[in-house]
């Protein structure tokens, strides 16, 4: 079955360190995105990648970055610097460049602050 | 600024109901998502709508471009509806989508 892969599911982070999040896809999708979500409010976008090599920043980048070096994976990297990183963070892929094509989510990983 | 806006923001309904959840946008779309989150968290797309109506099994989405209004109806709802439903629009201008808060759905069997 195609689909999106998030790991892991719940994740902790000690002050001052980086964490990595995995998202890989089997469903040949060209753009890949992360979103963030927090309660009471709509996902928000960090960053996303059209295509292999490249990525751009979405509303709320800072103190995130992230890699696209194979189609199918696009980690995401929480820095030191995101003073609030405690959210929900959803990984989706779509059809590059198609209005009426859905995005594919994945289940999510859960970030906490120890 | 949020200019999704999503009602109700919860609903309960008697199992066998039918429910009617609206999305409220300020410009111009390109295309409108509703998805389905699950109490895990986990995202399922429903539809994706630019003009008029679709149905899959129990579900409509209908979208009015005019009035900048979509609807999400379920028929003969069931316990296992409960989620929370979002709805994301792409703006003319945009490349990405902006997301609703998501209305939060409690059917009681």
């Amino acid at each position: 079955d195609g689909g999106i892969t998030q790991s892991p599911k719940y994740l902790f982070r000690k002050e001052g360190q980086n964490v990595t999040l995995s998202c890989e896809q089997n469903l040949n999708h060209d753009a890949m995105y992360w979103y963030r979500q927090d309660p009471g409010q709509g996902l928000r976008l960090i960053y996303y990648s059209q295509i292999v090599n490249d990525f751009q920043k979405g509303d709320i980048a800072e103190g995130y970055s992230v890699s696209r070096e194979k189609k199918e994976s696009f980690p995401l990297t929480v820095t030191s610097a995101q003073k609030n990183p405690t959210a929900f963070y959803l990984c989706a892929s779509s059809i590059r460049g198609s209005d009426d094509q859905p995005q594919h989510f994945g289940d999510g990983t859960r970030l906490s602050i120890l | 600024k949020n200019e999704v806006e999503q009602s109700p923001q919860n609903l309960t309904a008697q199992e066998g109901e039918f429910i009617t959840i609206n999305c409220s946008y300020s410009v111009g779309i390109s295309a409108l998502h509703w998805l389905q989150q699950h109490p895990g968290g986990g995202i399922v797309s429903l539809f994706m709508l630019s003009s008029g109506k679709k149905k899959h099994g129990r579900l409509i989405a209908t979208i009015n471009i005019q009035e900048k209004h979509s609807s999400l109806h379920i028929t003969a709802s069931h316990p296992r509806d409960s989620a929370v439903y979002i709805c994301a629009v792409k703006w003319y201008t945009g490349n990405q989508f902006y997301f609703g808060t998501g209305t939060s759905l409690t059917v009681i069997p």
